[in-house]
């Protein structure tokens, strides 16, 4: 069963960049795309951007200048990088798998990261 | 690219339904039928329900249901249950630069 472990630094300053990953256990990264999601009280669900295995990526035009999502497939797991942040990137943030046999949907979620952007 | 429009709560008695709408547009819920639903519970990630407007992952009650009509996704629950009170949230598939947009929460309340 195919499960998402997320890690990174949850407290950060305006203008630092921000560096999640996610790990993926009893399965592969091929044949997938792979999903960054945040969540915030004023914004609601937002979908950040996504990656496959061979580093095809997608991003949310409102963010694509600060954000980039890379993949490791030896270690089998991917990246987020979120630049030049500010206090309304706090947020938590998720990992998350797109099943195209399933419409699209994201049908298996990382625990969530919670993340502070303060000075 | 902006939020699809939820109720932002809706409630019911147990035993009784009650729908969600999800309102877009033409180049969201309109235009694809990659509508699907969350439940979030507290402190919880999100766990899809409905995938490709109206079905159902396996281990879903079926008294979870989903349907679409123009601009407008619903999600029903049918016979609701204690444990049914969380959130709620629809996402849509809009094409190539916005990929996903999701819903504002519901909040469904067992009264």
């Amino acid at each position: 069963q195919v499960q998402l472990q997320q890690w990174g630094a949850g407290l950060l300053k305006p203008s630092e960049t921000l560096s999640l990953t996610c790990g993926v256990s009893g399965g592969s990264l091929s044949i997938y795309y792979w999903i960054w999601i945040r969540q915030s009280p004023v914004k609601g669900l937002e979908w950040i951007g996504e990656i496959n295995h061979s580093g095809s990526t997608d991003y949310n035009a409102s963010l694509k200048s600060r954000v980039t999502i890379s993949v490791d497939t030896s270690k089998n797991q991917f990246s987020l990088n979120l630049s030049s942040l500010t206090a309304a990137d706090t947020a938590v943030y998720y990992c998350a798998r797109r099943l195209s046999l399933w419409g699209e949907a994201f049908d298996i979620w990382g625990q969530g990261t919670v993340v502070t952007v303060s000075s | 690219q902006s939020a699809l429009t939820q109720p932002r709560s809706v409630s019911g008695s147990p035993g009784q339904s009650v729908t969600i709408s999800c309102t877009g547009t033409s180049s969201d819920v309109g235009g694809y039928n990659y509508v699907s639903w969350y439940q979030q519970h507290p402190g919880k990630a999100p766990k899809v329900i409905i995938y490709a407007v109206s079905k159902r992952p396996p281990g879903v009650p079926d008294r979870f249901s989903g349907s679409k009509s123009g601009n407008t996704a619903s999600l029903t629950i049918s016979g609701l249950q204690a444990e049914d009170e969380a959130d709620y949230y629809c996402c849509s598939y809009a094409g190539s630069y916005s990929s996903f947009v999701f819903g504002t929460e519901t909040k469904v309340t067992v009264l």
